[in-house]
């Protein structure tokens, strides 16, 4: 079974930190990995992708991606209590052209004032 | 304003009977997805279609079924056999199944049984 995994948390940082959401998966096919904010009630909205090792950068956050460890990693800088959400990273489905992803089931971050 | 629309918002269910949730997209996409949603977990794959007239199951596709005569529709029907139906439904599209393309999801529907 191909795995997507997150720590559930909740995560919480002060306002103002850095907060570092981490994800590990199992398909070492995975071409590309994306992260999704989701808020309470509401539907997924896309943040960020990324698909060659090292760092992606746009605004406050920067994904990062390890393919040989497996690892991706969202951080966003000057948390704001906004930020507060379930973040979701998603990796596709190993090399077949499929569209799919596999969802990790999301870590809750929260940002106290 | 191109999107992904779904509707309806909330739908309640009886027993034994079948729903259908709509799911339209204006954005010229190739692919779409539905997906379940239950509290405190991930999405998970029900169905997918790549192209018109042709879907494929995911994970969980038992008690549900879909149909994708037209490139920007792809109903889900949630079926009396879905025992469990109460959850977040929500469906998602890519422009190209081909490449690492994100998907961009509508609002979702929220399924209850009555």
């Amino acid at each position: 079974q191909k795995e997507v995994e997150q720590n559930s948390g909740p995560l919480s940082v002060p306002e103002g930190a850095i907060a570092s959401l981490n994800c590990t998966y199992s398909d070492r096919g995975s071409q590309s990995f994306f992260w999704y904010r989701q808020y309470s009630g509401k539907s997924p909205e896309l943040i960020m992708f990324i698909y060659s090792n090292g760092d992606k950068e746009d605004g406050r956050f920067t994904a990062q991606l390890n393919k040989a460890s497996q690892y991706v990693s969202l951080l966003i800088r000057d948390s704001q209590p906004s930020d507060s959400a379930t973040y979701l990273c998603a990796g596709t489905h190993g090399s077949s052209n499929t569209g799919k992803l596999i969802f990790g089931q999301g870590t809750t971050l929260q940002v106290k004032p | 304003d191109g999107g992904i629309t779904q509707s309806p918002k909330y739908l309640f269910r009886k027993e034994g009977q079948n729903v259908t949730l709509s799911c339209e997209q204006n954005l010229n996409h190739d692919a779409m997805y539905w997906y379940r949603q239950d509290p405190g977990q991930g999405l998970r794959l029900i169905y997918y279609s790549q192209i018109v007239n042709d879907f494929q199951k995911g994970d969980i596709a038992e008690g549900y079924s879909v149909s994708r005569e037209k490139k920007e529709s792809f109903p889900l029907t949630v079926t009396s056999a879905q025992k469990n139906p109460t959850a977040f439904y929500l469906c998602a599209s890519i422009i190209s199944y081909n490449g690492n393309q994100p998907q961009h999801f509508g609002d979702g529907t929220r399924l209850s049984i009555l």
